[in-house]
């Protein structure tokens, strides 16, 4: 079975203030991490992922994700977060790639101008 | 450019109806499938198709079956719609050969079943 977990429905920060969106996932296996970004009214991008290799991943809009093997975490972080990234995250969790992607419940992320 | 694209973006159908939502791709994608989102729940997979007339069960395939007679479009039929059913449809499709994380979702269908 595999299972992901995000602790927190919102995460409210200020233009400019490190975002942080917490993921933690549960795997029989290898872990494939993702993150998964939904804008209003579009469907959902590929924002990074996790397979193996260096613990700190970085993906698009200046998103990375650092990868915690002893506590089972995979956060989401930006350093200065912009009005723009305002919208529901998606952690995702994949066991050793096979056909099934385990999503997270979203975190709706608000950043104030 | 990949293009998913679903039938309806909002669809209002009342209970007991047969609910057709359709899915098409155009860039000849072997995998297709069909989650529905909820808040609190995230995305669950109802089902997906490894290719043409083939199809396999998700995590919630109750209440729901598929349709895949043609490589470019996958249909999602609720044979009789409940209130229960009203959620958010997300189609996504992929190559066969590339990785999981590789699918492209289409914007979504928000069904309400009144």
């Amino acid at each position: 079975a595999q299972s992901v977990a995000q602790p927190e429905d919102q995460v409210n920060v200020a233009e400019g203030n490190p975002l942080t969106v917490k993921c933690t996932y549960s795997v029989s296996g290898n872990p494939y991490l993702f993150w998964y970004v939904q804008y209003p009214n579009r469907g959902l991008q590929f924002l990074l992922k996790y397979i193996t290799g260096d613990n700190l991943v970085k993906g698009s809009y200046g998103f990375e994700a650092e990868f915690n093997k002893s506590q089972t975490s995979f956060h989401l972080k930006k350093p200065s977060a912009l009005v723009s990234d305002s919208a529901l995250y998606f952690c995702a969790v994949s066991a050793n790639n096979d056909y099934k992607l385990s999503f997270g419940a979203g975190t709706t992320v608000t950043v104030r101008a | 450019d990949v293009k998913v694209t679903q039938s309806s973006r909002y669809l209002v159908k009342r209970t007991g109806e047969k609910v057709f939502l359709e899915c098409v791709q155009d860039m000849d994608h072997e995998n297709m499938f069909w989650y529905r989102q909820d808040p609190g729940l995230g995305l669950r997979l109802i089902y997906f198709s490894y290719d043409v007339k083939m199809k396999e069960k998700g995590d919630i395939p109750e209440g729901y079956s598929v349709s895949r007679e043609k490589k470019e479009r996958f249909s999602l039929i609720l044979e009789s719609a409940s209130t229960n059913q009203t959620s958010m449809y997300l189609c996504a499709s992929k190559l066969r050969d590339v990785p999981l994380w590789e699918q492209y979702f289409g914007p979504g269908t928000r069904l309400t079943v009144t």
